[in-house]
């Protein structure tokens, strides 16, 4: 079974530049989190898509959103770009048949570089 | 709120010695927790995880982990480190409440000398 795959693997953005990165789940996963790390702050949950409707949003400012398609497939989009955004954006994807405590498998993540 | 701390930044072994990475978390329920393991410039894979039962949890690449409610633990241990072990390791709790996130900790990097 193919894993959670994500692009691109690597970006260059300019400050103020828009970006949209996408994630495909394992075949069979309908619950996508999307999580930035970075040197400073580690690994921070940004927000679960599931069923194409947001579940569960981590504390980032609005420019940080996403959406869910009908396949499960996930895009999370920032908007105007800030140095800081510079990190590691992974996207773990899980089966969400509502039990708790759900294993989550993550992609190999985009790294995103803001200049 | 649950949280996770990983008390050591950074860890060294010799190749073939023993290994014990440390966690602790913040939660008064039964916690979700979980070892991740990270390669440099890669994703995260999941080493092992505890919901419940048997208090030592087996995991990949012969790790296990023990949780110790009495003490808020759940240490990562290997018996023979490998080089190929060397990357940095994270704990993590999950969300209660109907949430599916993780909490991580900071990570503790492993470097393994020959």
């Amino acid at each position: 079974k193919a894993g959670v795959t994500q692009t691109p693997r690597y970006l260059i953005k300019t400050r103020g530049q828009q970006v949209t990165l996408s994630c495909s789940p394992i075949s069979g996963h309908r619950s996508v989190s999307w999580y930035q790390q970075t040197p400073g702050q580690g690994l921070q949950f940004l927000f679960e898509y599931f069923s194409e409707t947001q579940r569960n949003k981590g504390n980032f400012p609005g420019r940080f959103s996403g959406r869910q398609f009908s396949n499960s497939r996930s895009e999370m989009n920032v908007s105007t770009l800030e140095l800081g955004d510079s990190a590691l954006y992974l996207c773990a994807s899980s089966k969400r048949t509502g039990g708790a405590g759900e294993t989550q498998y993550f992609g190999p993540g985009t790294r995103l570089l803001v200049l | 709120a649950q949280s996770v701390t990983q008390p050591d930044i950074h860890i060294t072994v010799s190749e073939g010695a023993s290994l014990e990475l440390r966690c602790n978390y913040s939660y008064g329920a039964t916690p979700y927790l979980f070892w991740y393991v990270q390669s440099p410039g890669q994703g995260l894979q999941l080493l092992l995880k505890y919901f419940s039962g048997d208090t030592l949890v087996q995991g990949i690449k012969g790790f296990e982990a023990e949780f110790k409610r009495s003490q808020s633990s759940f240490n990562l241990r290997k018996p023979s480190v490998h080089w190929s072990d060397a990357a940095e390791y994270f704990c993590a709790v999950g969300a209660q409440g109907g949430a599916n996130n993780l909490f991580f900790g900071t990570g503790t990097r492993l470097t393994v000398i020959p």
